[in-house]
């Protein structure tokens, strides 16, 4: 059975810091990887895709890496801003790609 | 933003009544899936779809059941809501792309149920 983890559960930096957010997962046997924004009350925005051939994606400030062999992946945020505070969350599909499983979410603030 | 769309958004109904929601999407994917969050429980899949009249059961499926008679359409229907099912809803679609790698998964704007 699949398990995804995210740690921290809570992080709260001050503007313009670097930071890292963290995903493992049990069963290496992943088709992908993709990471999540959700806004309080609001529904989940996709920020990455990581296929499973590849080993980091990017998009603006944002790069997320992938590490099937030790199960975890990584969202770099650069140059942190207020409106980067929200629920970051990661999934992977496994089981002939039917069940997509999620972490329980990395809620993230940041302090102008 | 991609065409996926639920209905309804907001439902309060009673204990022991049916309730139905749906989600319709209209960019021809191949998965569709349900999930329910709440709080300190993060997402849970409920039901998903690989294909029209092929499903399957999640992690939370009881007093759950779906429907997909067409691409566009996947239907969940509490048999007989109890108060422990009041959640909101999440429905998400995702597709195969390139050489038959697994797209992007795409969520709907979620349907908040309450059951008195």
């Amino acid at each position: 059975k699949q398990e995804v983890t995210q740690i921290p559960a809570a992080l709260s930096v001050p503007e313009g810091e670097n930071l890292v957010l963290n995903c493992s997962f049990t069963d290496s046997a992943i088709y992908n990887l993709q990471w999540f924004r959700q806004d309080p009350g609001k529904g989940l925005t996709s920020l990455l895709l990581i296929q499973s051939s590849q080993r980091e994606q990017t998009s603006g400030r944002l790069n997320a890496s992938l590490d099937k062999s030790s199960g975890r992946s990584t969202l770099y945020i650069a140059a942190s801003q207020p409106g980067d505070s929200a629920t970051y969350l990661c999934a992977v599909p496994y089981s002939s790609a039917s069940k997509i499983i999620f972490g329980s979410g990395t809620r993230l603030s940041i302090r102008p | 933003d991609a065409g996926i769309t639920q209905s309804p958004r907001h439902k309060v109904t009673e204990t022991g009544t049916p309730v139905t929601l749906r989600c319709h999407q209209t960019e021809n994917h191949r998965y569709m899936y349900w999930y329910r969050q709440d709080p300190g429980h993060g997402l849970r899949l409920i039901h998903y779809s690989y294909g029209v009249k092929d499903t399957d059961k999640g992690e939370v499926s009881d007093g759950y059941s779906v429907s997909r008679s067409k691409t566009e359409d996947f239907l969940l229907t509490l048999e007989s809501a109890t108060s422990s099912q009041t959640s909101v809803y999440f429905c998400a679609i995702s597709g195969v792309v390139g050489q038959g790698a697994l797209g992007e998964a795409f969520f709907g704007q979620g349907t908040r149920l309450t059951v008195v």
